[in-house]
């Protein structure tokens, strides 16, 4: 079955900087790749997803890329806000049954 | 536009009682599933159904727990004799279930927390 790997576990920026996460998978077949936000106590939220005929997909501040050869994908924030603290999953899946990396919990320091 | 809906939003159950967990999709979704996340972890999927169909049970542990999806009425994820570890939170998502889409983007509710004391 697919395994996702998820890298950092935590991540500490200050406002304004870069946030980078990096996901890796392991089932060829996946073709679906999305991210959700959670914050502490409440529901996962998607806030971008990238399908595998496309190798990067940009919602202002957010962007994923995606690397099909490598089975990689990543996650860029720019200008990283207070508001952004949270943690953050990515998915993988071939079908519908979403496989989730452990997680990387971010904090922005103001 | 109501969002997917699950009740109760926190349960609480002893030892050996029984634990019934209720999630409304999105309006118009005809498909469900159940996420099951441990503190601190992330979520692991447990099942996925359509309406009256159970299609990928793969994450579902093989005894006390079972699920369904009604013709009308909420998905149920029944947990029978609780034990402490299915203290969790429990996620359901939904999608759409869009023709010509190998995949439906899934949206979560808020999560039922179960406590086993």
């Amino acid at each position: 079955g697919e395994n996702v790997e998820q890298h950092p576990s935590t991540l500490s920026v200050q406002e304004g900087d870069s946030a980078v996460i990096k996901c890796t998978y392991s089932d060829s077949a996946s073709n679906y790749f999305p991210w959700y936000k959670q914050e502490l106590g409440k529901r996962p939220q998607l806030i971008i997803d990238i399908r595998s005929n496309v190798g990067e997909k940009k919602d202002q501040r957010i962007a994923v890329t995606l690397n099909k050869t490598a089975k990689h994908f990543s996650l860029h924030i720019t200008e990283t806000q207070p508001e952004d603290s949270a943690v953050y999953f990515c998915a993988a899946t071939a079908g519908n049954k979403l496989t989730f990396g452990g997680g990387t919990r971010v904090l922005v320091k103001p | 536009n109501a969002g997917v809906m699950q009740n109760p939003r926190h349960l609480v159950r002893r030892r050996g009682q029984e634990a019934r967990l209720r999630c409304s999709p999105v309006k118009g979704h005809s498909h469900v599933y159940w996420y099951r996340q441990l503190p601190e972890e992330g979520l692991k999927f447990m099942v996925y159904l359509q309406k009256e169909n159970i299609i990928d049970e793969s994450g579902m542990p093989k005894e006390r727990f079972s699920a369904e999806f009604p013709k009308e009425g909420p998905s149920i994820l029944r947990i029978q004799q609780v034990v402490r570890g299915d203290s969790a939170a429990y996620f359901c998502a939904s999608s759409p279930g869009l023709a010509g889409t190998s995949t439906d983007t899934q949206y979560f509710g808020p999560g039922t927390r179960l406590t086993v004391l």
